[in-house]
């Protein structure tokens, strides 16, 4: 029979362009997100964190915006690189739990 | 730092079979969470616990799931019996505070 499984957006760019990946979270007294990239065949990778009293957060190559009025997030990757194809999770954290959300598999052509 | 270590690595077993999952955490780590991941529900909070302690097991699909951490270094998932719905790559994962999260790098089990 057919299986559904769980289709994930996917953003394909060109190596060296700039990727923009985007995440929707649903509690707005979230106050801690994270950036998770996971490779084939293992697991989730921590990238960058930023909390709810930032509005953008820099790390090498990567860098966090936050936008609590729309309760969105998103992930900008400069000159991407054929080892940044993978999927990519945004999480918020609750009381001690992550929610995680559902990935954008990211893939970058030569 | 060697990070979070989990065996086996895969694990292939038959319908009916106990299977015992395996989850060392970074030392000093004080929660532990075990993940299930499948294409269809993609990856879902089985268990997670606070000082060894059990803090919330609302995840666990049903009671052939059992987990145990007996000590700050160490866990196990046990599935009893296992069926093939349950095959899936399960991660453990740690932390030092109820923040940011490191994962090991699963194991992935097959029910035939």
């Amino acid at each position: 029979g057919e299986s559904v499984g769980l289709h994930l957006p996917t953003l394909s760019v060109q190596e060296g362009d700039n990727s923009i990946i985007n995440c929707a979270y649903s509690n707005s007294a979230s106050d801690y997100f994270i950036w998770y990239k996971q490779e084939s065949g293992k697991g989730p990778q921590f990238i960058i964190d930023i909390r709810s009293n930032m509005d953008k957060r820099q790390g090498q190559r990567v860098t966090v915006l936050l936008n609590k009025t729309v309760k969105h997030l998103s992930l900008q990757i400069a000159a991407t690189q054929p080892g940044d194809s993978a999927v990519y999770f945004c999480a918020e954290a609750g009381y001690s739990t992550l929610t995680f959300g559902k990935g954008t598999m990211l893939l970058v052509s030569p | 730092d060697a990070g979070v270590i989990q065996s086996p690595r895969h694990e292939v077993t038959e319908m009916g079979q106990e299977v015992t999952l395996r989850c060392k955490p970074i030392s000093g780590h004080d929660y532990l969470f075990w993940y299930r991941q499948t294409m269809m529900r993609g990856l879902e909070l089985l268990i997670y616990f606070n000082n060894n302690v059990p803090i919330d097991d609302s995840g666990m699909p049903e009671d052939r799931f059992s987990a145990k951490m007996p000590n700050a270094s160490f866990s196990t998932l046990k599935i009893q019996p296992s069926e093939p719905r349950d095959s899936a790559v399960y991660f453990c994962a740690s932390s030092l505070g109820p923040d940011t999260q490191y994962f090991g790098p699963g194991t992935r089990l097959t029910v035939l």
